[in-house]
């Protein structure tokens, strides 16, 4: 069966750091995304991690475990446009079509 | 560059009838793919049309149908609507075969709200 899981909601204030989590049982594995989306619009792409280890881009890091189907999105420096829902999402087996499954999303609430 | 666009942006049904959702995928982009995405939910994967035919689908009834045509826009069709099938439904393409960073690019959504 597919399960990812995340903590529904997160608050944090401007500047600090957060990091969201993410736990993942799939048939089958070919690198773990992580969206964010604004309420009411599309998801637009953070970042990708298919090998374990850190990935970094700026202001935003995600790291993977895949012997332990586990995954966290690091935000820095916390800005207030940063408030959105984060969605993690693991690809499907490689059969050259991209099929993502996701998890419910945590809804990351930054105040002043 | 364009994007990927889809239309309407919002639609209001009553039970029971039938509404149409069109995308157009990214440019160079042959693969779409429709997930349902209910309010405070995640994204969930409905079908993905290649090469005009329906490669994968997940668990949604045949009430979901879809089409591809040759310039790789795409409909999904959903029959005798019920209350639960108010959600945003958004498009994503991709590019068959691609893999690594390449991911799915997604539409700004269709919001569906069924009375």
């Amino acid at each position: 069966g597919q399960n990812i899981d995340q903590p529904t909601e997160m608050t944090a204030t401007e500047g600090a750091i957060v990091q969201i989590n993410c736990t993942y049982q799939t048939s089958g594995f070919n690198g773990l995304f992580w969206y964010q989306q604004h309420a009411g619009e599309a998801p637009t792409f953070l970042s990708y991690n298919v090998l374990d280890g850190l990935e970094e881009k700026g202001r935003f890091s995600s790291f993977l475990s895949r012997s332990k189907g586990y995954s966290y999105l690091l935000l820095k420096e916390l800005q207030m446009k940063d408030s959105a829902s984060y969605l993690c999402a693991v690809r499907d087996r490689d059969t050259g079509f991209q099929k993502l499954v996701f998890g419910t999303g945590t809804r990351l609430l930054v105040s002043p | 560059d364009a994007g990927v666009t889809q239309s309407p942006t919002h639609l209001i049904k009553t039970r029971g009838q039938q509404v149409t959702l069109r995308c157009s995928p990214k440019s160079g982009h042959d693969t779409v793919s429709w997930y349902q995405q209910a309010l405070g939910q995640g994204p969930q994967f409905i079908f993905q049309y290649y090469e005009e035919e329906e490669r994968q689908r997940g668990n949604f009834p045949d009430r979901f149908s879809g089409h591809q045509f040759p310039n790789y826009s795409s409909e999904l069709n959903v029959n005798a609507l019920l209350l639960g099938d108010s959600a945003l439904y958004l498009c994503a393409s991709s590019l068959y075969g691609t893999s690594g960073t390449d991911t799915q690019y997604f539409g700004p959504g269709t919001r569906l709200t069924v009375l």
